[in-house]
């Protein structure tokens, strides 16, 4: 699987948007970007995934570059329970392989 | 909202003993996974499983780990004989054939060899 990049921590005050990046310089065609977070304590929790355009749900958005080399997840409130680490995972959707191998994410810190 | 469950959520074991970790996926799921993560470490892929029959493993599942769905609801891992090594949480997932690209986890089972 190709190799994320992302920082191992952030913060951000409460109620103010969170950009969280990762790179993925070597992604495949076929790859898609997936996004996950474990909160304190618990299992990890889908958050949004795409492909090539910037896709938003109830919990965030993703943009991703033109070259697919790199993509952020946007939270645009960050609440206290948003304290949790994001795990940017790449999987090739196309072949039923749906296993997904975690980096070390980025853990955010959400400052009241 | 559906939930996967697991059972225990914490179990202690002596070494060299078995152990069976028990998962209730989401009723209309059809992929069934197990990931542990060590304590501290990242989250790792165990294995896979459609269809009554395991779709991938990872280096980690060796013939030490089984994994069986014994009825039409439950999911379970076995580790025959454990090791110290094999403490950690693990965690167990499911997902829809048609939405795939979400995983549902359950809240984990604390494996503790001593």
């Amino acid at each position: 699987d190709a190799k994320t990049t992302q920082p191992n921590s952030m913060e951000s005050n409460e109620e103010e948007p969170v950009h969280l990046p990762c790179n993925h310089s070597t992604i495949s065609g076929t790859d898609y970007i997936h996004w996950y977070r474990q909160l304190p304590s618990q299992g990890p929790e889908y958050v949004i995934h795409g492909l090539t355009s910037n896709v938003n749900n109830r919990m965030a958005s993703l943009a991703i570059a033109e070259d697919r080399k790199s993509s952020t997840l946007i939270l645009h409130r960050a609440t206290l329970r948003d304290a949790a680490v994001y795990y940017c995972i790449l999987r090739d959707d196309q072949t039923g392989a749906n296993n997904l191998f975690f980096g070390t994410g980025t853990r955010l810190t959400v400052i009241p | 909202e559906p939930e996967v469950t697991q059972t225990p959520s914490h179990q202690v074991t002596q070494m060299g003993q078995e152990v069976i970790l028990r998962c209730v996926p989401i009723s209309n799921h059809l992929y069934f996974y197990w990931y542990r993560q060590i304590l501290g470490q990242k989250v790792e892929f165990l294995v896979s499983f459609y269809n009554n029959e395991i779709s991938e493993k990872s280096e980690i599942f060796d013939d030490q780990f089984s994994v069986e769905r014994p009825d039409g609801s439950n999911f379970t891992l076995k580790i025959r004989s454990t090791k110290l090594e094999d403490s950690a949480m693990y965690f167990c997932a499911s997902s829809d054939p048609y939405r795939s690209y979400e995983q549902y986890f359950g809240p984990g089972t604390r494996l503790t060899v001593t």
